[in-house]
């Protein structure tokens, strides 16, 4: 149980473009879901919580309008990263945190994305 | 700011030899949890301690939680080539809905 998938895995775009991440949880409701970034050999960098029917929770420095974030569902939260630029090109990793009151989270694969 | 520090930041060790990595937390947390990430893969849910001086095991793995609910380590015994990754530990933020994830230790395992 407790399985998030996440998609694309990889995805290469060209600079302006935008991209949409998709995030969900298989087996169970996620009430909470994070959004993080990883630099290479880097600790995971949080970059908003999101909770179903709310607005998005932004960790400062990081820009709500450049990364949108819908969480739509208990299932699915999608991060959409808007007119793309080289320096946008990372690993990006969704994590969910079901209902129960318990704190464990529960990675999506990510997604490695990379601008052009 | 809450923190969680951990350390060492990455360690070598020779197939056989053990590993512990220590986390030490800016506040007192009511759980912590610790997280694998194989190189090139994502974290992995391992365990969650809540128990003031809770020690959990699996198999090689040995969990403990200080008696303050500020530190945790982890032990493993005897490493294999399977234990490669990095370790994070993580605590709840005080108040908050964010989980605060240490820095991580980078295990290498030589065979």
């Amino acid at each position: 149980g407790a399985v998030v998938s996440q998609h694309p895995s990889r995805v290469i775009c060209k600079s302006g473009t935008s991209v949409k991440i998709e995030c969900r949880s298989l087996d169970f409701q996620a009430t909470t879901m994070f959004w993080y970034r990883q630099f290479p050999k880097q600790s995971l960098m949080l970059m908003a919580t999101s909770n179903e029917g709310s607005k998005a929770t932004y960790e400062q420095g990081v820009e709500k309008d450049k990364f949108l974030i819908n969480h739509a569902s208990l299932t699915l939260s999608t991060l959409t990263v808007t007119s793309a630029h080289p320096e946008d090109s990372s690993f990006y990793i969704c994590s969910a945190r079901g209902a129960s009151g318990s704190y464990e989270q529960y990675f999506g694969p990510g997604t490695r994305l990379t601008v052009t | 700011g809450q923190q969680v520090m951990q350390i060492p930041q990455y360690q070598h060790v020779q197939e056989g030899e053990d590993f512990t990595t220590y986390c030490n937390s800016s506040t007192t947390l009511s759980n912590i949890q610790w997280y694998k990430q194989r190189p090139g893969g994502h974290p992995v849910f391992l365990i969650q301690l809540v128990k003031s001086g809770e020690v959990k095991k699996q198999k090689r793995l040995t969990f403990q939680f200080g008696e303050a609910k500020k530190n945790s380590s982890l032990h493993i015994t005897a490493t294999q080539t399977t234990d490669v990754g990095t370790y994070f530990c993580a605590g709840p933020e005080t108040g908050g809905f964010k989980t605060i994830f240490g820095a991580g230790t980078r295990l290498f395992v030589k065979a």
